[in-house]
């Protein structure tokens, strides 16, 4: 296992069109987490997953945002309707069950709202 | 609320200093505190950690110390080089519940040659 994957990398879209990411985390971690990251400010706490319950979620994830974690494997972020404000950096972690672990970061995906 | 406040940057040294980059943070519970480094174009690496009050986290020469009293954890280093040139942030998470962070701002450290 070569840590929590990403998919894409990067991402240039029009305004209003909907977008959807992908994270693959660390095979044997139940937790999952997505974080947005702007410009020169660390990550803000998006929305949390124990195994595929989604068990808290930010107020930055707005009714255009929604999180999916179907089997406790992989997860989906799709933002609808995006608009410029959504371009950041979105960042996807994950930890083991067990307590005062880490969390280990994927390398983000880049979002460009033209 | 949790928070975390963290110097601003950029921090410019030259190879082989003394490195501080001051963090303080509020918090309710008991804390476990972090930092994290970020390499340009690449996701957050864990730098170090301390889950308890006068715990020190140490990794590749930096160090820091949980202190209570002061509610900091402070990220020293006493010689850098120039591959430690990245951003820096410090985080928290309360072990309840979601173990959720709340990280920094950040601090860019920039080391010269």
């Amino acid at each position: 296992d070569t840590g929590v994957s990403q998919n894409p990398r990067h991402k240039i879209t029009k305004r209003g069109q909907n977008v959807t990411f992908r994270c693959d985390p660390i095979s044997e971690h139940n937790r999952l987490y997505w974080y947005r990251q702007t410009l020169g400010q660390g990550p803000e706490f998006l929305t949390y997953f124990q195994n595929e319950a989604q068990l808290e979620k930010s107020r930055l994830l707005s009714d255009r945002f929604s999180a999916e974690r179907p089997k406790g494997s992989f997860s989906t972020l799709e933002i609808q309707r995006t608009e410029q404000g959504d371009s950041a950096m979105y960042l996807c972690a994950s930890r083991p069950g067990t307590a005062n672990t880490e969390a280990f970061f994927g390398q983000g995906t880049r979002l460009t709202v033209v | 609320g949790n928070s975390v406040t963290q110097m601003e940057g950029p921090v410019t040294l030259s190879e082989e200093a003394f490195l501080t980059i001051n963090c303080t943070y509020t918090a309710t519970g008991y804390p476990s505190l972090f930092w994290y480094v970020q390499y340009p174009g690449e996701g957050l690496q864990l730098l170090l950690k301390a889950t308890k009050a006068d715990d020190k986290g140490s990794n590749k020469g930096f160090e820091a110390t949980y202190r209570k009293e002061t509610t900091s954890f402070h990220l020293e280093k006493g010689s850098v080089q120039v591959s430690d040139s990245a951003v820096y942030f410090c985080a928290l998470n309360v072990g309840s519940g979601t173990y959720k962070y709340i990280f920094g701002t950040g601090t860019r450290l920039k080391v010269l040659a």
